[in-house]
């Protein structure tokens, strides 16, 4: 199976700063990777497919990059409703997998 | 508007089994994959199952091979999870999942969830 490894775990950031989420794969994915954004007690919200797309819906300062193995997500200006976990997930395999998650907490 | 709507989680002893139930409504049911993914209790995201748009193809994680079964019926645009001999670690929100895809799958849409609780 294919492995999905985010970093950092945890992040406290300030409304206003830039935030860089990594999420390494464990074999070359080519651009099939895509990021979510859960809020506690809901369902996960797509945000970026085939790594780099932007979801209809979701703000522009979000973006991600990245091909192979190694994969970003950027929030360009955070906003107070971005505190939330991000996860990153693979679908080169059809056995799925997700990143452990990125908690994303208020400094 | 698309609507996942999951039924039949509770309570279940370790042994035993449970069906889901996955309801979609807003969207052709039968041209698109869909999946199970599930979230134990303060942890991360796990995906469970899938299944092609005919049914024919399914893949299942490796934790529950032999035990789950992904399932569809696409007259009654419903997708099902048959979980047996349940464990204490398959205690989890079960979400379903709609797979659409555009150069790339991914998980577009996702019901509200189901709790699953495997104790005694």
């Amino acid at each position: 199976d294919i492995q999905m490894t985010q970093s950092p775990s945890s992040l406290s950031a300030s409304v206003g700063d830039r935030v860089t989420i990594t999420c390494r794969a464990s074999q070359s994915i080519s651009s099939y990777l895509n990021w979510y954004q859960q809020k506690p007690g809901k369902a996960p919200k797509l945000l970026i497919y085939a790594a780099s797309s932007l979801q209809s819906g979701v703000p522009s300062r979000f973006s991600g990059s990245g091909s192979g193995t190694d994969f970003t997500l950027t929030i360009s200006s955070l906003q107070p409703e971005d505190f939330a976990t991000y996860y990153c997930q693979q679908s080169y395999s059809s056995l799925r997998t997700f990143g452990q998650g990125t908690k994303l907490e208020i400094k | 508007e698309v609507q996942l709507v999951e039924s039949g989680g509770g309570l279940v002893q370790p042994g035993g089994s449970l069906r889901l139930s996955c309801a979609a409504s807003g969207f052709i049911f039968s041209s698109y994959w869909m999946g199970w993914v599930r979230q134990a209790p303060g942890k991360g995201l796990e995906w469970v199952a899938n299944i092609q748009q005919g049914g024919t193809e399914k893949f299942h994680v490796d934790s529950v091979k032999g035990r789950f079964t992904i399932s569809r019926d696409n007259a009654k645009n419903s997708l099902y999870l048959q979980m047996n001999s349940l464990r204490a670690e398959d205690t989890a929100v079960y979400y379903c999942v709609r797979e659409r895809y555009s150069g790339n799958y991914y998980f577009d849409s996702w019901g509200q969830g189901t709790l699953v609780t495997v104790s005694s």
